[in-house]
């Protein structure tokens, strides 16, 4: 239950597409849902995050939009560049509480 | 947001031997956290560690292995001892400025073990 699957774990997208990724959990005490996005060699800094009373949160290219009946989100980046390569990282946090559960990852490459 | 200065950012050790990383903050935070990064793999929490208090483990992580110091509110120091390879990862600090906040990460300390 403490868990988040994401997927896919690496995506090649052309410059200018729509790259989207997707996680999913299972405790519905999670009200807190993040993006981070992590460049080699530097540290996650947090996108964007949405909390589950919106279904969707945009900020600029970067998208996210909630399901929370099929407890699942997702991130959309609109029109990709090639400075969005990076490994993208959703997280998880319930009420009250400090602590992340994060997905496993996803290697996102741009081509130029 | 917070600003984190970690340090080294990278170590080559030899098995054995210890190493201690440290994490210096811009302001007074409450609560910082330390997260291991295993090559290719997501973040997994060590340790809460709060000012003047012990360092709260989380489960497979111990004292012994993973000590850590929090003598003020802005700095903070995890000792990874007696390195093993299985220890080769990057360690990350981090800093929460309150629930309504996402976390802020340092830029990490990566670490071979030989």
């Amino acid at each position: 239950q403490q868990q988040v699957k994401q997927s896919p774990q690496s995506l090649i997208v052309q410059k200018g597409g729509i790259s989207i990724i997707n996680c999913a959990y299972e405790n519905t005490a999670f009200d807190y849902f993040p993006w981070y996005q992590q460049f080699p060699g530097k540290g996650p800094a947090l996108l964007i995050a949405i909390r589950p009373d919106v279904s969707e949160k945009k900020e600029g290219r970067f998208t996210i939009s909630f399901n929370k009946s099929a407890k699942q989100f997702s991130l959309h980046i609109m029109d990709s560049q090639p400075g969005d390569s990076a490994t993208y990282f959703c997280a998880a946090s319930g009420s009250g509480t400090y602590k992340y559960i994060f997905g496993t990852g996803t290697r996102l490459k741009v081509l130029a | 947001s917070a600003v984190i200065s970690q340090k080294p950012s990278r170590d080559i050790c030899q098995r054995g031997t210890s190493l201690t990383i440290q994490c210096q903050v811009d302001s007074q935070v409450t609560m910082m956290f330390w997260y291991r990064q295993q090559p290719g793999q997501s973040l997994t929490l060590i340790a809460t560690a709060n000012q003047g208090s012990e360092a709260t483990y989380e489960s497979g992580f111990v004292i012994d292995k993973f000590p850590i110091s929090r003598p003020n509110l802005t700095f903070s120091t995890l000792t990874v001892s007696n390195m093993s390879p299985e220890d080769s990862s990057i360690y990350l600090c981090s800093v929460r400025t309150g629930l309504n906040y996402g976390y802020t990460f340092g830029s990490g300390t990566r670490l071979t073990v030989v």
